[in-house]
């Protein structure tokens, strides 16, 4: 069965730490993304990776193929930066559908 | 930036009773999806769509469930049966190209609420 993990669950930072969230994925995928859902609900992607590295901002999500693993860093983190992230993947033989991971709620205080 | 835009924002239906969920996904994407999260789980795929006909479905997506591009803009959800555990968030998304490596854009969801 493709699964997608996600560490930790819960995830409380103070503001200005550096932040990492986990994700893992059981068989080959074409690609990885992490997205961002509000506490209203709406979903926005942040990053597709299929290899490597990407960084937008203080946001910089980084893929490894070989251990099937992705990683979402958000670097001097701000009360803004609250939300849950998700990682999906599309793995190889889906027509394009997502498979998600449960998210990562991170609150961060001032 | 283009937006997928999604109607209404929350709809509250007796069980039993049918839904049109709509969206409007972004002019030139060409896939267009359905997913659904209930209150505290993990969001699910429900259906994709391409050239006017269903390219795949999940288990989730029975027979109460349908979907349309009836004017080359808007792509439909219709629940025709609500049952309580149809009460969830829906997401529409779309992207233009086919396989993973170009991004998805979500609609802000429906918030579905089967009473």
């Amino acid at each position: 069965k493709n699964e997608v993990e996600q560490s930790p669950q819960n995830l409380t930072a103070q503001e200005g730490e550096f932040i990492t969230i986990n994700c893992s994925y059981s068989v080959g995928i074409s690609a990885l993304h992490w997205l961002q859902q509000h506490p209203g609900g709406g979903i926005v992607s942040l990053f597709m990776l299929s290899s490597g590295k990407k960084k937008h901002g203080r946001l910089i999500a980084t893929i490894n193929i070989q251990e099937k693993h992705s990683s979402l860093h958000i670097t001097a983190s701000h009360p803004r930066d609250s939300a849950v992230y998700i990682c999906a993947v599309n793995y190889g033989g889906s027509q394009g559908n997502l498979i998600f991971g449960k998210g990562t709620k991170l609150s961060v205080k001032p | 930036e283009p937006e997928v835009t999604q109607t209404p924002s929350h709809q509250v239906t007796q069980m039993g009773q049918e839904v049109i969920l709509r969206c409007v996904p972004i002019s030139n994407h060409l896939y267009f999806y359905w997913y659904r999260q209930i209150l505290g789980q993990k969001v699910e795929f429900l259906v994709s769509f391409y050239n006017n006909e269903i390219s795949e479905k999940s288990e989730i997506f029975d027979d109460q469930f349908s979907v349309e591009r009836p004017d080359g803009s808007n792509f439909t959800l219709k629940i025709r049966s609500t049952k309580l555990e149809d009460s969830a968030m829906y997401f529409c998304a779309s992207k233009n190209r086919d396989r993973g490596n170009y991004g998805y854009t979500f609609g802000s969801g429906t918030r579905l609420t089967v009473v």
